[in-house]
C-alpha cells in the first residue's frame, strides 16, 4: 500500500562507485521528483518529469543521470560518487502542477566512504 | 530568484501555542505550503494557501499575506509529537516548489 517507495533505504559505498536509486509510486501521478537533503535538512530539487518528460533540470553534476522508464517510475543513476554527495535523497510525486501537494517516500539515506 | 527565510530552531510547552513565521521573496508566486517532516522521516503536507487570509485545520492553522511576503503556521494544543521540523514551501509556477531551510521546533513537557 505504500504511495512512493524508494529502494534501497540505506546505501553505503566508497568513493568512485557508481550507484542507482528506485523509485516508484502507485498514486496514479503525472510528475515525480528527486530531492537531496544535506545535513543542514535543506530539501534541494535536483530533477523533474512529469509523463516521463524531463522539466526541471537544476544545476547538478552530470554524475547524476535520472531516468524515468514509465510515469510510475523515476530513478536515479550516480557514477564516480563523491564525498559530497553524502546525503538522504528523497523521490516525490504529485497529480501534475506545482499547485499540488506533493507525496514524499521514505528517503535513501546515502554515505560515501 | 526566490529567497525563503524561517527561524532555525524554536521551543515551546505541551500544550502551548506556537508560531512558526515565513518571509519569502519571489519573481512568481502561485501559493504557499506548509510540511510537517519528523527526524528520519519524509515530508508530509500540512497546507496550501493561494490567497490572503487565514486557513484552519483542526490544530493547525496558516495564514499568508502576498503584499508582505508572508507567512506563518499556528500550532494550538502542541503535543510532543509535534516535535518536527516544518518547511514553508513557494510554489513559483509551472511544476517547481521551492523548500525553505525549515524550522526545528522542540516541545517540551
Amino acid at each position: 500500500d505504500t504511495a512512493v517507495s524508494q529502494t534501497p533505504k540505506y546505501l553505503v559505498t566508497q568513493m568512485g562507485n557508481d550507484k542507482s536509486i528506485k523509485c516508484e509510486q502507485n498514486l496514479g501521478h503525472d510528475t515525480m521528483y528527486w530531492y537531496k537533503q544535506d545535513s543542514k535538512k535543506f530539501l534541494k530539487i535536483m530533477f523533474s518529469y512529469n509523463n516521463k518528460e524531463l522539466i526541471i533540470n537544476e544545476t547538478v553534476p552530470n554524475r547524476f543521470s535520472p531516468k524515468s522508464p514509465d510515469k510510475a517510475h523515476l530513478n536515479l543513476h550516480i557514477n564516480s560518487l563523491e564525498l559530497g554527495d553524502s546525503a538522504v535523497y528523497f523521490c516525490a510525486s504529485s497529480p501534475g502542477l506545482s499547485n499540488q501537494p506533493q507525496h514524499f517516500g521514505d528517503g535513501t539515506r546515502l554515505s560515501i566512504l | 530568484g526566490q529567497n525563503i527565510d524561517q527561524p532555525t530552531e524554536m521551543t515551546a510547552t505541551e500544550g502551548a501555542i506556537v508560531q512558526i513565521n515565513c518571509t519569502y521573496q519571489t519573481s512568481g508566486f502561485n501559493g504557499l505550503f506548509w510540511y510537517q517532516q519528523h527526524a528520519g522521516e519524509a515530508p508530509t503536507f500540512l497546507s496550501y494557501n493561494v490567497l490572503d487570509g487565514l486557513e484552519e485545520k483542526g490544530r493547525f492553522s496558516s495564514f499568508l499575506s502576498r503584499s508582505k511576503g508572508y507567512s506563518y503556521l499556528l500550532l494550538k494544543e502542541l503535543q510532543m509529537k509535534d516535535s518536527a521540523s516544518y518547511l514553508c514551501a513557494l510554489n513559483t509556477g509551472g511544476f517547481k516548489t521551492i523548500f525553505g531551510a525549515g524550522t526545528r521546533l522542540f516541545v517540551k513537557a
